[in-house]
């Protein structure tokens, strides 16, 4: 089974803080995304990653930025935490592109910026 | 930008109702997935649809893709508590290659009360 692990399930910070949230998948997966998750949007990604320190820009990057140094970890930093980046933030992971290729999930950290 | 509107946002029944969700978009899609989250976990993949007018069954869940592959319904027959959930559905656009990015809508929150 894959195992996508987050390192943090909570994590409380203060306004203007340098924020990183960690990911890790077991599963030599060559495609790791981040997304947030808030309630009545959905998820919205915010990077992903195709390779070793390759990466892209999703649809809501501003604000953060991300590292993938090695296959098996994916990293989102918040460069100066804001409220509005209070959310639920979800890792995946997938072998490759395409429908036979799904998604696989950590269970999520919840960052609330005070 | 592709996107993909679910509806109804909520939905509290009894047990033993049946009830449909619904997933729609103007856009075409390669392939669609079905997830479903329970509270502290991350999504985990239901189906994936491919061919359009294609209907898979997973127990008392039926998952169909449209015609023109521009939306898809999850069906639940006879529903149980163990069903509730968060369901998300995710489209896989035709020019998105290999990434494995998908584009998800604002989710489904399911009650199924004893």
């Amino acid at each position: 089974d894959v195992k996508v692990t987050q390192s943090s399930r909570y994590l409380v910070k203060r306004t203007g803080e340098k924020v990183f949230l960690e990911c890790v998948q077991d599963m030599d997966h060559e495609n790791m995304f981040w997304y947030r998750q808030d309630p009545g949007l959905g998820l919205r990604l915010i990077y992903f990653s195709y390779d070793v320190k390759m990466k892209e820009k999703g649809d809501i990057p501003e604000g953060y930025s991300v590292s993938r140094e090695k296959k098996e970890r994916f990293s989102l930093i918040l460069e100066s935490a804001s409220t509005n980046q209070t959310s639920m933030y979800l890792c995946a992971s997938s072998l490759v592109g395409g429908w036979n290729s799904p998604l696989h999930f950590g269970n999520g950290t919840r960052l609330t910026v005070t | 930008t592709q996107l993909l509107e679910q509806s109804p946002q909520f939905l509290s029944i009894q047990e033993g109702e049946n009830l449909t969700v619904y997933c729609n978009s103007s856009s075409v899609f390669s392939s669609l997935q079905w997830y479903r989250q329970e509270p502290g976990e991350g999504p985990v993949l239901l189906v994936t649809v491919v061919t359009g007018g294609e209907v898979k069954k997973l127990k008392r869940l039926t998952f169909q893709f449209g015609d023109a592959r521009k939306d898809s319904s999850l069906h639940i027959t006879a529903a149980q508590p163990g069903d509730t959930g968060l369901y998300l559905c995710a489209g896989e656009g035709l020019g998105s290659g290999n990434t494995g990015k998908l584009i998800f809508g604002q989710g489904t929150t399911l009650q199924v009360k004893p």
